[in-house]
């Protein structure tokens, strides 16, 4: 396509239960990302995979939270045991890689844990 | 700890004026600078960026200007628009290496009074 496409657009779980948010990047892109961003708050790093190199997980809040990508393609985002506090919007981002190649990031994906 | 943080919260300009936006950042290692905006219920847009070994680089009514002595990171915007209003956030990259990721700021929110 012709930007980064997330899906669900909008998720309502109760809480305990698993969700998974799915990232589908720009065609040929090598490098994605998943940020978060709480309300009225700016983006926090999540987790970030370039080509084949293993991902940077340092921004993963708890082991409740992972991410899987398959090649250089469609990039799944697991939390397990939702509680409240995972309410938030989840942003997927890709770029071509390498520093100094623009992120483009997607409509995210609004959690909301109830 | 690490940082990019914003001077102002808030900004509210009359169409037409000039706004100027401010950042600043607290790793001297920070080599990439990135402008997004962000409107209501969007994902952030990418604006325009710039390198550690420029102070000043124009877009499309948009200036970005670097200053390294004091960390400081403005964006200006010439005759600024109603489609202006949203939220702006400067991010930093800092990793060397194949990977890195951009670390946000808070977000500026501008208003722009017709």
């Amino acid at each position: 396509g012709a930007g980064v496409s997330q899906s669900p657009s909008n998720k309502v779980t109760e809480k305990g239960k698993d969700v998974e948010l799915r990232c589908d990047p720009i065609s040929g892109h090598t490098a994605l990302y998943w940020y978060r961003q709480r309300l009225g708050q700016g983006l926090e790093f999540l987790i970030y995979f370039q080509g084949n190199s293993a991902p940077d997980k340092s921004g993963l809040p708890s082991d409740r939270f992972s991410a899987e990508r398959t090649g250089e393609s469609v990039s799944t985002l697991t939390i397990q045991r939702t509680q409240q506090e995972d309410s938030a919007v989840y942003l997927c981002a890709s770029s071509s890689g390498g520093k100094g190649n623009t992120i483009y990031f997607g409509e995210g994906s609004w959690l909301t844990v109830v | 700890g690490e940082s990019v943080g914003l001077h102002l919260p808030t900004l509210s300009v009359q169409e037409g004026d000039n706004s100027i936006i401010n950042c600043a950042y607290s790793n001297s290692a920070s080599d990439y600078f990135i402008w997004y905006k962000q409107e209501s219920g969007k994902g952030p847009q990418f604006i325009i960026d710039i390198r550690s070994n420029m102070d000043k680089r124009q877009g499309q009514r948009v200036t970005v200007l670097l200053n390294k002595t004091v960390k400081h990171l403005s964006l200006q915007i010439a005759a600024t628009q109603p489609g202006d209003s949203a939220v702006y956030f400067c991010a930093e990259s800092r990793s060397g290496g194949s990977n890195y990721k951009l670390t946000f700021g808070k977000g500026t929110l501008l208003t722009v009074n017709p």
